[in-house]
């Protein structure tokens, strides 16, 4: 069975770090693009980064430069470093995967930046 | 701001048909494949719609998907009660390099 467990959500204060980790089990995780979905109030769904099976990495604008996407094929596992964090940064962080869309999403980390 | 443009709201009785809009650009729908998301509060969204118009496993007949040019739709036949939830559409934006998300639409049963 497919399976992603994401874990490192919590409160922070804006201007500060947190790292969300997700492990995968039940599919080839090396050989697959994964990526970091979130969930806010304000905007509700947006992508925020994504890395390819061979370690490129995507970021969208509103992250670039101040989020960076890790991966550890050895131990299955997905992470995502967020520093600089401001308050509309938060939201659920989703980790998920797919091949013709994301159809296998974890169950989310909830991550609250208080000002 | 998102680059797709959906209703923020659309509403049915039950059994009757609702239609979701999606508008985008050359460089995100009318370029890549569109798809459709089903998101309940304090849930993981689900995929409804891949490719344009592919339902993949599990997923009820009643959700279609289409899409011409660099619009799309999705259209829920026979609304039910538990049809009650938020819903995205979906792409990849060649000019902005990123998947982006549909500023999403609530549906209500009436």
């Amino acid at each position: 069975e497919v399976q992603l467990v994401e874990s490192g959500g919590g409160l922070v204060q804006s201007g500060g770090s947190l790292r969300l980790a997700c492990v995968a089990a039940g599919f080839s995780f090396s050989n697959t693009d994964m990526h970091w979905v979130r969930h806010t109030p304000a905007k509700g769904l947006e992508w925020v980064s994504g890395i390819g099976s061979s370690g490129d990495r995507y970021y969208s604008a509103s992250v670039e430069g101040r989020f960076t996407i890790l991966r550890e094929n050895a131990e299955n596992s997905l992470f995502l470093q967020m520093n600089s964090l401001r308050v509309e940064d938060t939201g659920t962080y989703y980790c998920l995967t797919g091949r013709d869309g994301f159809d296998c999403w974890g169950q989310g980390a909830l991550v609250t930046v208080s000002s | 701001q998102s680059p797709l443009t959906q209703p923020p709201t659309a509403s049915g009785t039950p059994g009757q048909r609702v239609t979701i809009s999606c508008s985008g650009s050359d460089s995100n729908i009318g370029s890549d494949f569109v798809y459709w998301y089903q998101h309940l509060p304090g849930t993981a969204p689900k995929l409804l719609i891949t490719t344009d118009s592919r339902r993949p496993s599990g997923v009820p007949d009643r959700f279609s998907g289409s899409k011409s040019g660099t619009s799309a739709s999705l259209v829920i036949s026979g609304l039910r009660s538990e049809d009650e939830a938020d819903y995205y559409c979906a792409t990849w934006d060649i000019s902005l390099r990123s998947h982006v998300f549909g500023s999403g639409t609530s549906v209500i049963v009436l």
